[in-house]
């Protein structure tokens, strides 16, 4: 069935270095994959989304890229800050008709100061 | 403008048991998904609606049920409540087939 493999499960870097998280999936026709942050006590947040036309999109420290021939994408975070700490899931989506989103398991990414 | 409202935050029930969670999207979206999140399983798709209409369902038992009203808000009703439906309860809305869903806070429920 549908699925999307994330890793690593666990992150731990020193602030200001990079952080990055990989994703695959293994529907062929998903064409839409967001990255979410969740912060403890909330829903996720939308951080960054890629569509299937588009190989890599940025928005300031945060940058997502897209393989479509392996079924590969990846979350890159520079310079990294305490508050960036959170559970990070990324997800894949057909997006037709109608939102089947399917999640990754999630990276827990620690900061240290 | 304001973001997705879920109700009630917090909820305590006992096994047998029927729940309603309520879901008030962004205002103007008319698409409503919810999903259940647990430590063990992570973020699972239940059912989304779009005008009234459910238009996708994932592989939950009919137990879980949900509908829309006609101002986008939407409810998920848990019946014969069981242990392992504790979970958190997330609601995402969304413009239309755009894709782009923003979450609410959940709805924690408990099963004792």
């Amino acid at each position: 069935g549908e699925n999307v493999e994330q890793h690593p499960s666990t992150l731990s870097v020193q602030e200001g270095d990079s952080a990055v998280i990989k994703c695959t999936y293994s529907d062929s026709a998903s064409n839409y994959f967001p990255w979410y942050k969740q912060e403890l006590g909330k829903g996720p947040q939308l951080i960054i989304d890629i569509r299937s036309n588009v190989g890599e999109k940025k928005d300031q420290r945060i940058a997502v890229t897209l393989n479509k021939t392996a079924k590969h994408f990846s979350l890159h975070i520079t310079e990294t800050q305490p508050e960036d700490s959170a559970v990070y899931f990324c997800a894949a989506s057909k997006g037709t008709g109608g939102f089947k989103t399917i999640f990754g398991a999630g990276t827990r990414l620690f900061v240290k100061a | 403008k304001a973001g997705v409202t879920q109700t009630p935050r917090y909820l305590i029930k006992t096994r047998g048991q029927q729940v309603t969670l309520s879901c008030s999207p962004i205002s103007g979206h008319r698409s409503v998904s919810w999903y259940q999140q647990t430590p063990g399983q992570g973020l699972q798709f239940l059912f989304e609606y779009f005008s009234e209409t459910q238009r996708n369902k994932g592989n939950f038992p009919g137990r879980f049920s949900g509908r829309q009203f006609s101002n986008s808000r939407s409810e998920m009703n848990v019946s014969t409540l069981e242990l392992g439906d504790s979970a958190l309860y997330l609601c995402a809305s969304s413009l239309d087939s755009t894709e782009t869903q923003y979450f609410g806070p959940g709805t924690r429920l408990l099963v004792l």
